[in-house]
């Protein structure tokens, strides 16, 4: 099983709210990951988890806060945003350090499509 | 600075031929690549990877090829079908150092009937 579960599938949110995205795997992997992909551009990393902490934030904005309560558990957590920050939200885990090395096969959920008006 | 270039935006292939995606990097200290196919409004799903220390990894129709000193891989689909119409992306990573992958910019396949 290589499933990677995110929900909401859709989101539409005014820039003075707050929502969380959620993102779920139980394939014991230790290493999660938020991306952000606008149209017909590749992914692009916001945030690491390694063991349940963050380990890499590619400066990302401080609207954007993640939380991981678990090793299969990562959150998004999203407050007053801008209409730019509209894209597709996606989720991947992989097994994380082993054998001195990051094995990182990453597996991505299938993503939380955002619209902020 | 953009270390993983697919130079091809779009591909077009006729059911039944071969696909042959290609991408090329920059970065020395890339030792892991993978290959993920992706449809609009979906996850990227993994297809297949390699490791620096091979040059050829084959799992059913695909095979990716490894040119360490071009630093150039390749993605050959045979036979392409029409299921196979996706963007695919090849993504880098230095397993050493850090847990990140970087992404290419994506290939649009188009397999034709």
């Amino acid at each position: 099983d290589t499933e990677v579960t995110q929900t909401p599938k859709h989101l539409v949110m005014g820039m003075t709210n707050k929502k969380s995205l959620k993102c779920e795997q139980h394939m014991g992997h230790r290493a999660m990951y938020w991306y952000k992909q606008k149209a017909k551009k590749p992914p692009e990393l916001m945030f690491v988890y390694s063991y349940e902490k963050l380990s890499i934030n590619e400066s990302v904005p401080s609207r954007f806060s993640p939380e991981c309560p678990n090793s299969s558990l990562l959150n998004l957590h999203l407050h007053a945003l801008q209409p730019e920050d509209s894209a597709l939200y996606l989720c991947a885990s992989s097994q994380g350090w082993g054998r001195g090395k990051y094995t990182d096969t990453q597996y991505f959920g299938p993503g939380t499509r955002l619209t902020v008006l | 600075d953009q270390q993983v270039k697919q130079n091809s935006p779009s591909l077009s292939v006729q059911e039944g031929r071969i696909s042959i995606l290609n991408c090329d990097y920059t970065n020395s200290m890339f030792d892991y690549f993978l290959w993920y196919k992706k449809y609009p409004a979906e996850g990227p799903t993994f297809l297949i990877s390699i490791s620096s220390i091979k040059d050829k990894n084959e799992d059913g129709r695909f095979t990716v090829f490894l040119n360490k000193s071009a630093k150039h891989l390749s993605l050959h689909i045979v036979p392409s079908q029409p299921g196979d119409s996706a963007v695919y992306f090849c993504a880098a990573s230095d397993t050493g150092t850090a847990s990140k992958l970087t992404f290419g910019t994506g290939t649009r396949l188009q397999v034709t009937l």
